[in-house]
């Protein structure tokens, strides 16, 4: 069966600072990839997703992430985060074509941002 | 884009009532429903599937009787949380897969926060 993990419980940086959250997978085949945010008592947001073609997939809000087939990654990065992008990010695997359509979700990080 | 419209976004319920929560999509045609609960800082856990016109589909651990799940339409999909106890006090959310097998994304509802007392 399909799994995500994200390492990072909690992850604390200040404002400004570059930000990489972790995603690793479990899955048969390539599956459909995606980044999740969340504020808090709010619902998802879609940040980005990858479901084939070049690796590197920009997203809103100035996030990309990168699918790594040999590792079985797909983490999120941005450059310089903002004090706004405090939240709870969750990443998500959902299957390639013909599989059922559940997404399964790790159990998220939460990011904190200083000033 | 598209819409999934979810109502009520919170509620508060006294033990031993039934809780309705709609879930519509408001400019695509919905046949599947993926119905979440999440606990407090916690990860989104699925419960049921619900396709248009047939039963739905629960997963492992989850009551069918406490559940209801009805997808009558092609747009609307609704969770009934029955003979409510605190225990059932959670966030729930739900999302509608778009193009086959999701491959034009999944569309969330804003969730329903409920409060059982």
């Amino acid at each position: 069966a399909q799994s995500v993990t994200q390492p990072d419980i909690h992850i604390t940086v200040s404002e400004g600072a570059s930000l990489e959250l972790r995603c690793n997978y479990s899955y048969g085949a390539t599956p459909y990839l995606f980044w999740y945010v969340q504020s808090p008592g709010q619902g998802l947001q879609l940040l980005l997703k990858y479901f084939s073609g070049d690796t590197l997939v920009q997203g809103i809000k100035g996030f990309e992430a990168e699918f790594k087939r040999s590792q079985s990654s797909f983490n999120l990065r941005k450059p310089s985060v903002h004090w706004s992008d405090a939240a709870e990010y969750f990443c998500a695997v959902g299957p390639a074509q013909g599989g059922s359509e559940k997404l399964v979700f790790g159990k998220g990080t939460k990011l904190t941002v200083n000033p | 884009g598209a819409v999934v419209s979810q109502h009520p976004s919170w509620v508060i319920c006294k033990s031993g009532t039934s809780v309705k929560i709609e879930c519509r999509s408001l400019d695509f045609q919905a046949t599947t429903m993926f119905w979440y609960r999440q606990f407090p800082k916690q990860s989104l856990m699925l419960m049921a599937t619900s396709n248009e016109g047939s039963k739905a589909t629960y997963e492992q651990g989850v009551e069918k009787d406490k559940f209801l799940i009805n997808h009558a339409s092609l747009t609307l999909s609704t969770l009934t949380v029955t003979s409510a106890h605190p225990e059932d006090s959670s966030f729930y959310i739900c999302s509608a897969p778009r193009g086959g097998a999701g491959a034009q994304g999944y569309t969330f509802g804003s969730g329903t926060r409920l409060t059982v007392v």
